[in-house]
């Protein structure tokens, strides 16, 4: 089946410091999603992207969607340590035996204070 | 404030038992979803549906079963658990394009 390439795997960094992370594919996608998902909990939504091109921002944390639309990036800016978690990326796929959503497996994001 | 409700945080099992875990979504959500989410693997699909009814398998079927009786419940059914069915669970529904709505998962044991 499709997969996303998500890096880094695990990323351990100083309070305060920025964080960046990137998905790519090998297909084209037209919408692109970031998930993050809190140590017992399940993933929630953090940034949806639609437009190849667009930067969309939340707080101190910015996304991308690449021109090509085959890839994205999320920035976390002046990490604290409630940023701690696992970060996905995720595309909408219509059709193919998949379902809506293929996910990356994650950035595992441990922030020291 | 919309919710997936999944009926159990933390569930131990003997090998060889029937085992049910049970979703409900309050969003009126067509579609709902089953992943397990192991260290290093990431989310797998397990099963969905987009209709009451109806399922289709995902990626790594083998072993699970699903039952979508309302519109608003989605069970996922493990017919004899072992040892290597210990994970973690979450359900999840959408109702389009806006990406899905997560439970807060079921961690699994096995013994």
């Amino acid at each position: 089946g499709q997969q996303l390439n998500q890096s880094p795997q695990s990323m351990f960094i100083q309070e305060g410091e920025d964080v960046s992370m990137n998905c790519t594919s090998s297909s084209i996608f037209n919408t692109w999603l970031w998930y993050k998902q809190d140590p017992g909990e399940g993933p929630v939504l953090l940034i949806a992207l639609y437009k190849a091109g667009e930067l969309t921002s939340n707080g101190r944390l910015t996304a991308q969607f690449g021109i090509t639309r085959k890839d994205s990036f999320l920035n976390i800016s002046a990490s604290i340590p409630s940023d701690v978690g696992i970060y996905f990326c995720a595309v909408l796929n219509y059709g193919g035996s998949q379902g809506n959503l293929i996910f990356g497996k994650g950035t595992k994001l441990s922030v020291k204070p | 404030d919309v919710k997936v409700t999944q009926s159990s945080r933390y569930l131990v099992k003997r090998t060889g038992e029937k085992v049910f875990l049970e979703c409900v979504q309050d969003m009126d959500h067509e579609n709902m979803f089953w992943y397990r989410q192991d260290p290093g693997l990431g989310l797998r699909l397990i099963y969905f549906s987009y209709d009451v009814k109806m399922k289709e398998k995902g990626d790594i079927p083998e072993g699970y079963s699903v039952s979508r009786e309302k519109k608003e419940r989605f069970s996922l059914i493990l017919e004899s658990a072992s040892t290597n069915q210990t994970s973690m669970y979450l359900c999840a529904s959408s109702g389009g394009t806006f990406g899905y709505t997560f439970g807060s998962g079921t961690r699994l044991t096995v013994v």
